[in-house]
């Protein structure tokens, strides 16, 4: 594997279930990102990790948690989803939390029910 | 104000024509301005990139121009091919604000043959 992978590509669930999204980087990189991309709206950025320590959360609601075991894997808890959650949810990574290229994993494409 | 006006929102180009994306600004502290480039079932990449030193960077095909005075600025793709149907994003950034990128709404282009 190379670059940035995200699992699964694509998940179903309903409001009540709880499922996790993954991203591992193989850059060697030292910060990771999520993104939620809806249709014909902005990237938005929503947690930035670096050197494994959360620096951002962008006004998240907490059914969305966080989690960076270490700099390559990162990962998106979700719990109690909206059906206005349904989007793709990219992961990123870039060397630093700078202004370094940031490097996009293809996504998971997320329907609520 | 943080948002990145980006138009417009669909583009279709024959072959070998110009393809002009416009993105316009607010805040005047931005001061890096990235283009991404996604494919269906891909995450953006990064195509090219300016700062506000420069009125224009060329690399191959792809020119940023850079209009510091009228605050926009303009992805330019020379001899539009068919492989570059994608779509595009501009963006912005403050360097002290470290790696959060503020994202325009994108740009569908469909190059015919």
């Amino acid at each position: 594997e190379t670059g940035v992978t995200q699992t699964p590509r694509h998940l179903v669930m309903g409001m009540t279930n709880k499922k996790s999204l993954k991203c591992e980087q193989h850059l060697g990189h030292n910060a990771m990102y999520w993104y939620k991309q809806s249709a014909k709206k902005p990237l938005e950025l929503m947690f930035v990790y670096n050197f494994k320590e959360q620096t951002e959360n962008n006004s998240v609601p907490s059914r969305f948690s966080p989690e960076c075991p270490n700099s390559s894997h990162l990962f998106l808890h979700l719990h109690t989803l909206q059906p206005e959650d349904s989007a793709l949810y990219l992961c990123a990574s870039s060397q630093g939390a700078g202004r370094e290229t940031q490097y996009f994993g293809p996504g998971t494409r997320l329907l609520v029910l | 104000q943080q948002q990145v006006k980006q138009s417009p929102q669909s583009l279709i180009v024959q072959k070998g024509g110009i393809s002009i994306i416009n993105c316009a600004y607010e805040n005047t502290a931005f001061d890096y301005f990235p283009w991404y480039q996604q494919f269906p079932g891909k995450g953006p990449a990064l195509l090219i990139a300016i700062r506000p030193d420069v009125s224009e960077k060329k690399e191959g095909r792809f020119t940023i121009s850079f209009n510091k005075s009228a605050k926009q600025f303009s992805l330019h793709i020379m001899d539009s091919q068919p492989g570059d149907s994608a779509t595009y994003f501009c963006a912005a950034s403050i360097e002290a604000s470290g790696s959060r990128l503020t994202f325009g709404e994108g740009t569908q282009l469909t190059v015919n043959p």
